[in-house]
């Protein structure tokens, strides 16, 4: 396997809702990312898990909640969130936490709040 | 301050012809640089990448050179067909004791004309 698997595809969640995003890999990478991307814009880093631990957060706002259950599987649990957090979010795994041999991304969430 | 960037936001070029993508860095420590190419709707997919000790690297119809002494890199796309239509990224890797950041450019949009 040497994908990285993201559900749902699309969604579509009021500003009071809460929902989670869920991203998969099973090709033993030990550090995974989650990215946002805003139409024709390049993708923003939000988070960095090493080792199933928290390593980066780049000044995300708290009503985004990451989660590393295990090695294989990353959440993105959304709370309160606003119209501009509209954007396709794009998961990524890569072997090493210092990202020497790369990086696979999955084909990402669409997120429409409204 | 550090970034990655792109010079040209688009390239038009006829099927068969050869396309030349060009990105500029600025962070001279930089030393692993990836090319992905994003198809509508899609996350990023990795084309090639190339490592701050070479100064070109080849791949099936794609070439990127690297320029240290200018910082700038650039992809090489042999006979563009249809299917290379898509936004080129280059993205910059940059691995730290905390996790590894993947930063990427502006984007280049290609679009191959039949």
């Amino acid at each position: 396997d040497t994908e990285v698997t993201q559900t749902p595809k699309h969604l579509v969640m009021g500003m009071t809702n809460k929902k989670s995003l869920k991203c998969e890999q099973h090709m033993g990478h030990r550090a995974m990312y989650w990215y946002k991307q805003k139409a024709k814009k390049p993708p923003e880093l939000m988070f960095v898990y090493s080792y199933e631990k928290l390593s980066i957060n780049e000044s995300v706002p708290s009503r985004f909640s990451p989660e590393c259950p295990n090695s294989s599987l990353l959440n993105l649990h959304l709370h309160a969130l606003q119209p501009e957090d509209s954007a396709l979010y794009l998961c990524a795994s890569s072997l090493t936490m210092t990202g020497d041999y790369g990086y696979t991304f999955g084909s990402g969430t669409r997120l429409t709040v409204v | 301050g550090e970034s990655v960037g792109l010079h040209l936001p688009t390239l038009s070029v006829q099927e068969g012809d050869n396309s030349i993508i060009n990105c500029a860095y600025s962070n001279s420590a930089s030393d692993y640089f990836i090319w992905y190419k994003q198809e509508s709707g899609k996350g990023p997919q990795f084309i090639i990448d190339i490592r701050s000790n070479m100064d070109k690297r080849q791949g099936q119809r794609v070439t990127v050179l690297l320029n240290k002494t200018v910082k700038h890199l650039s992809l090489q796309i042999a006979a563009t067909q249809p299917g290379d239509s898509a936004v080129y990224f280059c993205a910059e890797s940059r691995g730290g004791t905390s996790g590894s950041r993947l930063t990427f450019g502006e984007g280049t949009q290609l679009t191959v004309n039949p």
